[in-house]
């Protein structure tokens, strides 16, 4: 079956850069009809949409993160991986990839989740 | 953006009893809402998309409703493992957005 694994450093300090990366089994990234999508939830519990990619190479941020994310696909590892520049705490949170289907249109896959703290 | 306004925030139910969790959406999605499941610990868990429709392999006793701006899930004879978080999530337009979550305590 399909499954998403994410993986990267549990600790960044702040002003760096947050890198993940979501390894896909089951599936390949670069079939059609879904998206590949990098979601994150705060210690509250809110759940906050960065942004997705298409098998074309397209994508969509959250204009609210638009400015400092950064998704795109690594064909060659059947990896998705996520760049968050300059970042603070309010970025602490736990970070999901997750599959977007074009049928059901809903996150119909997820990954476990990986938590990222940012402190000096 | 969409703001999506789940009640209750939390509620309290028993075995047997039948649950609805309403979401409330800033301004019309047709009916592009889904809902999910979360354990915690665990990731969110699809149960219905398209405001209706039941995810394969969701129990039937979970059904959703709505189109527009407001929406439903119930849960009819609640079971134990019922206990969880769900949130609503529109899909309608970017950036999607969540529901703040209702926590459902058995």
């Amino acid at each position: 079956q399909v499954q998403l694994q994410e993986s990267g450093p549990g600790l960044v300090k702040p002003s760096q850069t947050l890198s993940l990366t979501c390894t896909v089994s089951g599936a390949s990234i670069t079939s059609g009809n879904y998206y590949w999508n990098w979601i994150r939830q705060t210690a509250g519990k809110e759940l906050e949409w960065i942004g997705r990619i298409y098998t074309t190479g397209t994508t969509n941020y959250n204009p609210s993160l638009k400015s400092r994310v950064t998704i795109s696909p690594d064909a060659s590892k059947n990896q998705v991986s996520l760049k968050l520049t300059s970042v603070s705490a309010a970025d602490t949170a736990v970070y999901y990839c997750a599959r977007l289907s074009v049928v059901e249109y809903a996150f119909d896959i997820w990954g476990q989740g990986t938590m990222v703290t940012v402190s000096s | 953006d969409i703001q999506m306004t789940q009640s209750p925030s939390s509620v309290s139910a028993s075995v047997g009893d039948k649950v609805t969790i309403t979401c409330r959406a800033s301004r019309a999605i047709d009916r592009w809402l889904v809902w999910y499941q979360q354990k915690p610990g665990k990731a969110p868990k699809l149960l219905i998309y398209t405001s209706s429709i039941l995810q394969s392999g969701v129990p039937s006793r979970f059904s959703g409703s709505g189109s527009g701006t407001d929406f439903t899930l119930t849960i009819s004879s609640l079971q134990a493992d019922d206990s969880a978080t769900y949130y609503c999530q529109q899909g309608d337009s970017f950036p999607y957005t969540f529901g703040q979550g209702t926590k459902l305590e058995i």
